[in-house]
């Protein structure tokens, strides 16, 4: 139990245009997702934290306007990275976490590499 | 969350336990360790968590000092397959939510036939 699927695994876009990655709970409800970035050779960073029907909290520094978060639903959230640049460039991970025994941990998604050219 | 250290890498001969240390010196007393690994361009997989008491799974052993402020990740018999980095991070457990996870630079394991 407890698989968190991304789409897609894998990205190329163009500068200036804007790239979708979606994060799913397959088999719980995720009531919060966290979305983490990480550059080569760096740690995970935490970007922002999604509850179901809510807004985003974003993390110090996170351009909120820049990478849009929707958690619409208890299985799927979305990140959205808009006018993206070749800093935009990472790796990009979800997990989720549930409710009752799902609730303790985080589950984490097996990331979508973006790559801006 | 409390700041953990850990080596920044470590080598392991195949079929030898791979002992991983981690110091969490200012750990809080509701705060869990939790060990994490994460396999070249993959995202983060679960190893282990435990609050006070040594745990064991069938990934590995978390053996915790008495006095909380360090630990010892063991995989008793490394493969090839376990070459990763390996993150210790602390955090309480919330019922209810789950809470941030503030991933320091772990330590980058290495086994070698």
């Amino acid at each position: 139990g407890a698989v968190v699927s991304q789409h897609p695994s894998r990205v190329i876009c163009k500068s200036g245009t804007s790239v979708k990655i979606e994060c799913r709970s397959l088999d719980f409800q995720a009531t919060t997702m966290f979305w983490y970035r990480q550059f080569p050779k760096q740690s995970l960073m935490l970007m922002a934290t999604s509850n179901e029907g809510s807004k985003a909290t974003y993390e110090q520094g996170v351009e909120k306007d820049k990478f849009l978060i929707n958690h619409a639903s208890l299985t799927l959230s979305t990140l959205t990275v808009t006018s993206a640049h070749p800093e935009d460039s990472s790796f990009y991970i979800c997990s989720a976490s549930g409710a009752g025994a799902y609730s303790y941990e985080q589950y984490f998604g097996p990331g979508t590499r973006l790559t801006v050219t | 969350d409390a700041k953990t250290t850990q080596p920044t890498s470590m080598d392991c001969a195949e079929g030898r336990a791979a002992n991983l240390p981690c110091n969490h010196s200012t750990i809080s007393g509701n705060e869990y360790v939790y060990w994490y690994r994460q396999i070249h361009s993959q995202g983060p997989q679960y190893i282990i968590h435990g609050l006070k008491n040594n745990e064991t799974n069938e990934m590995a052993s978390l053996i915790i000092t008495e006095d909380r402020k360090s630990s010892t990740l063991i995989l008793p018999h490394a493969t090839l397959r376990d070459t990763a980095v390996y993150y210790c991070i602390v955090r309480p457990q919330n019922t209810g939510t789950a809470s941030k996870l503030t991933f320091g630079t772990g330590t980058r394991l290495q086994v070698t036939l």
